[in-house]
C-alpha cells in the first residue's frame, strides 16, 4: 500500500509570491494535518482537516490556509511568503486510531 | 496549553548496547496519547511507538519499549540491541484528541548516533 505521498519534494519561491503544497492521504484515511518543521526543531502543527473539515487550526497568521477534497487530499497554501516561512512542510494522515502517518515532506526555500 | 520537553539534544551508544531517550510532558489533560517518532536524514517521519495514558502497561515494538510514568508526565523510549539504523532524531509527541483536534505537539528533538 503507498504510504503518504506529498507534491513537490523541493522548492524555491521569492519573497511575496504565493505556494500551494499538495498531499495524498493513506488509502481509507480521512484525516490530514500540516505541520511546519523549521530546521532543527521539531514540527509545529499548522492545521488538521477531517471530513473536508476543519478540525483544528495552530498559532499562524491567515497568510496560511488549507483545504481538503472529497477524494480526502488536501492543499496548504501560504500567500506573501515571508524569508521565515522557509521550513520542511509535513502532511500525515490518520484513520480511527490516533496514529499519524507522515509523508516524506515538502521542502521550502523562500529567498 | 499542553508542552514536551526533550532534556537530551544529542546522545550516542556503541552498537548492539541499550540507550534510553528521555521526554517529561505537562499538561492538566487525563486523556491523552503519547508517541515517539524517528526521522533519519532521509527526513521521512517514522511512527515508532505509541501510549495511551489509561493503560498501565508500558507499550512495547521489538526492541522499542517506554516507560510510562504518569504521575511524573515521564515517558522514556528504551532501544535495546541498537543498530547502526537507529541513527537519527527522535521526537517524543503528545496529543489529547479534544473535540476531534488530532493536534500533535512535539519536542525539540534529541539526536542519536549509534557508533559500528
Amino acid at each position: 500500500d503507498a504510504g503518504v505521498t506529498q507534491s513537490p519534494t523541493h522548492l524555491i519561491k521569492t519573497r511575496g509570491q504565493h505556494v500551494t503544497l499538495r498531499c495524498s492521504p493513506i488509502s481509507g484515511h480521512k484525516s490530514v494535518s500540516w505541520y511546519q518543521q523549521v530546521l532543527g526543531q521539531g514540527p509545529q502543527f499548522i492545521f488538521q482537516y477531517y471530513e473536508k473539515e476543519e478540525r483544528g487550526r495552530g498559532n499562524f497568521p491567515d497568510r496560511f490556509s488549507a483545504r481538503q477534497f472529497p477524494n480526502y487530499s488536501s492543499e496548504l497554501n501560504v500567500n506573501a511568503l515571508l524569508l521565515g516561512d522557509s521550513a520542511l512542510y509535513l502532511c500525515a494522515s490518520s484513520s480511527t486510531s490516533y496514529e499519524q502517518y507522515f509523508g516524506p515532506g515538502t521542502r521550502l526555500t523562500v529567498t | 496549553a499542553q508542552t514536551v520537553t526533550q532534556s537530551q539534544p544529542e546522545m550516542s551508544v556503541q552498537e548492539a548496547e541499550t540507550v534510553t531517550l528521555s521526554c517529561t510532558y505537562d499538561t492538566s489533560e487525563n486523556n491523552y496519547y503519547l508517541f515517539w517518532y524517528k526521522q533519519p536524514p532521509s527526513r521521512q517521519m517514522i511512527l515508532v511507538i505509541r501510549q495511551e495514558a489509561y493503560k498501565q502497561q508500558n507499550a512495547t515494538e521489538n526492541r522499542f519499549s517506554v516507560n510510562f510514568q504518569k504521575a511524573a508526565k515521564s515517558f522514556s523510549l528504551k532501544i535495546s540491541d541498537s543498530q547502526l539504523g537507529d541513527t537519527a532524531m527522535y521526537f517524543c509527541a503528545f496529543m489529547t484528541n479534544l473535540f476531534g483536534n488530532e493536534k500533535l505537539t512535539f519536542g525539540t528533538g534529541t539526536r542519536l548516533t549509534i557508533i559500528p
